[in-house]
């Protein structure tokens, strides 16, 4: 049982418009929440993260936006540039592990 | 290197070999963690070490599976008798250590392990 999930396996858009990424997780107890980006035949990287006592976190062109009451979280990159195109994971903690979402393909277009 | 180190990058081997992936973290890291990714599917967390120790195992998928940190640094993930299921890639990250799952977590690029 997934307990944090991305429903969109990938989303495409235009440069210079917004990317929403879109994550949905089914434990109240997680309190921290964090999204990597990965390229292919690399390890994930850090991109931000966002405490359940905010509803909002930015930074650059990434924000992340968390809906405590719907469990959701979205990131939000604006302007969307190609050297965006990548696998991008929602994370949650607690518990002892860190807990990924399957993943969504962003890729933006020229 | 500064960053978190795996080796080999690609493993291929036979069924029923016993495979052993190595993970050197950033230095200074005392939080350490194995993931894989199959095929299509997410990451999947398997097991961490805080220092030397690892409080939770119970990510390892079978008892096929071992990891062990010396020195609170370098980890081995060793996979006895593999199966073709095993095949995926294998990701190390460490952290800094205290709040460790709060930190964010600095990945290496994997070992790709192929199961023939």
């Amino acid at each position: 049982d997934q307990q944090v999930k991305q429903n969109s396996p990938s989303l495409s858009v235009q440069e210079g418009r917004i990317s929403i990424l879109n994550c949905d997780y089914t434990n109240s107890m997680f309190d921290y929440f964090l999204w990597y980006k990965k390229y292919p035949a690399e390890g994930p990287t850090f991109l931000i993260s966002i405490s359940s006592i905010k509803d909002k976190n930015e930074d650059g062109r990434f924000t992340v936006f968390l809906n405590k009451s719907a469990k959701h979280l979205s990131l939000h990159i604006v302007p969307s540039q190609p050297g965006d195109s990548a696998v991008y994971f929602c994370a949650a903690i607690p518990g002892n592990m860190l807990t990924f979402g399957g993943g969504t393909r962003l890729m933006v277009k020229p | 290197g500064a960053g978190v180190s795996q080796s080999p990058s690609n493993k291929v081997t036979e069924k029923g070999k016993d495979v052993e992936l190595r993970c050197d973290p950033i230095s200074g890291h005392t939080a350490l963690y194995w993931y894989r990714q199959s095929l299509g599917q997410g990451l999947e967390f398997l097991i961490y070490f805080q220092g030397n120790s690892a409080p939770d195992k119970s990510g390892l998928p079978s008892d096929r599976f071992s990891a062990e940190r010396t020195g609170g640094s370098v980890s081995t993930l060793t996979i006895q008798r593999t199966q073709q299921e095993d095949s995926a890639v294998y990701l190390c990250a460490s952290s800094l250590g205290g709040q460790g799952w709060y930190q964010p977590q600095h990945f290496g690029d994997g070992t790709r392990l192929s199961i023939l």
